[in-house]
């Protein structure tokens, strides 16, 4: 099977504008998640989809957003670009949904995204 | 409020010597732990997952190692090469929780 993969790999943005970013997961998987990975930080909880509807949310404001589609692709979009996103941004997906954790999630290379 | 911890940012180990990573975790209801590895340009890949109910998980070369009084959780490479050269991840979940709680990261580098 294909893995993850995540268009673009690499992007420059201006503060204020907005970006999308896509996510197409494994054949079969249903579940998508998207975390943000910044030095120091981690990587950090964005949002998980199921079945086109997100099912948990992280501690972002709510310019960052997501949606999936009836495929299990997915997108994130962020508004008003700030210079504090720049980072990494992961897309991991698995079969199920994202309970407990308890199956292996797998993830994209990312998308660098910086902000200028 | 880092509920996960790695408090090394980076480790140095000689290549076939013991690599020893450790994490940290506050949140009592944490009950199942996973270790990601990740080369840079690359998204995380899974190594191993231990759950609460034990102590010690083995899987070839990498060993985890639980310890839920200390809320401590170790990773073990032996013996380390110099393929597991990488940033390692520890990870975290509560039961009914959606999400996994990251740690910040330890990188290691095996010298020759």
């Amino acid at each position: 099977k294909a893995g993850v993969t995540q268009t673009p790999r690499y992007l420059i943005k201006t503060r204020g504008q907005q970006v999308t970013l896509s996510c197409s997961p494994i054949s079969g998987h249903r579940s998508v998640s998207w975390y943000q990975q910044t030095p120091g930080q981690g990587l950090q909880f964005l949002f998980e989809y199921f079945s086109e509807t997100q099912r948990n949310k992280g501690n972002f404001p709510g310019r960052f957003s997501g949606r999936q589609f009836s495929n299990s692709r997915s997108e994130m979009n962020v508004s008003t670009l700030e210079l504090g996103d720049s980072a990494l941004y992961l897309c991991a997906s698995r079969e199920g949904q994202l309970t407990s954790g308890r199956s292996e999630q797998y993830f994209g290379p990312g998308t660098r995204l910086t902000v200028t | 409020d880092q509920q996960v911890k790695q408090n090394s940012p980076s480790l140095s180990v000689q290549e076939g010597r013991i690599s020893i990573l450790n994490c940290d975790y506050t949140n009592s209801m944490f009950d199942y732990f996973l270790w990601y590895k990740k080369y840079p340009a690359e998204g995380p890949t899974f190594l191993i997952s231990i759950s609460s109910i034990k102590d010690k998980n083995e899987d070839g070369r990498f060993t985890v190692f639980l310890n839920k009084s200390a809320k401590h959780l170790s990773l073990h490479i032996v013996p380390s090469q110099p393929g597991d050269s990488a940033v390692y991840f520890c990870a975290a979940s509560a039961q009914g929780a959606q999400k996994l709680v990251f740690g910040q990261g330890t990188r290691l580098t095996i010298n020759p």
